[in-house]
């Protein structure tokens, strides 16, 4: 099945130490996205590729950066977890046909990370 | 800016009754509209999608109405089972936006 895949499902770094998480995704949309989930709150949004445009969210820190090798991929990079940064991180995807019908968004998995 | 609005934030019904989760938004420039279901500890996984032409869209029990002018969307879920227990959110982009503003959701108790 075309899906979104995020890997690990949980990851526990130490205060400060640089990480890496992954999404890869089967559906060929040309959009994906990274959201931080706290606890008990919506998802929001940290940055999106439109094919290989990056948007930062303005209020992004500067600890979390991203990069799309290729359509496939999505990378997001947390330089120096800080406590704060213990969350849920989802990755998403969107797209739409030819004549402009959306295809919506579809989610990974999520990755818990935790920061000791 | 878009801001969506979900009520009531949590629900709790006996098995078997039907549940009516609501989502409000204040502009009405939506591309589409998403129900999504997330599980504790999960992912998000896609319920209903909307698009900005539709009135409703129907997924076995599920049923979700949109209403652009009023800005509503109400998710309908016949006959709850235990099983659809877990919090509900709904989620719209605006025309011209791949943004999606989330409510906050509605966490759904079926007791059996």
């Amino acid at each position: 099945d075309a899906m979104v895949i995020q890997n690990p499902r949980y990851q526990v770094t130490q205060f400060g130490k640089p990480v890496t998480l992954s999404c890869s995704q089967t559906l060929n949309h040309n959009v994906m996205y990274w959201y931080q989930q706290k606890s008990s709150q919506a998802p929001k949004l940290l940055f999106h590729y439109y094919d290989k445009d990056f948007n930062n969210e303005a209020d992004t820190p500067d600890n979390f950066q991203s990069r799309r090798p290729n359509t496939s991929f999505c990378f997001l990079d947390i330089r120096s977890p800080g406590l704060g940064d213990a969350a849920m991180y989802l990755c998403a995807t969107s797209g739409s046909s030819l004549g402009g019908r959306s295809y919506g968004y579809t989610f990974g998995s999520g990755t818990r990370l935790t920061v000791v | 800016k878009q801001e969506v609005t979900q009520i009531p934030a949590a629900l709790s019904v006996p098995e078997g009754e039907n549940l009516v989760l609501n989502c409000s938004f204040t502009d009405s420039a939506i591309y589409n509209l998403q129900w999504f279901r997330q599980d504790p500890g999960k992912g998000l996984t896609s319920l209903l999608l909307i698009q900005s032409s539709q009135r409703e869209q129907t997924s076995g029990r599920l049923n979700a109405s949109l209403d652009k002018s009023s800005g509503r969307s109400t998710l309908y879920i016949a006959a709850s089972q235990p099983g659809d227990s877990a919090t509900y959110l709904c989620a719209s982009p605006l025309v011209n936006d791949y943004k999606l503003s989330f409510g906050a959701g509605t966490t759904v108790t079926v007791r059996a």
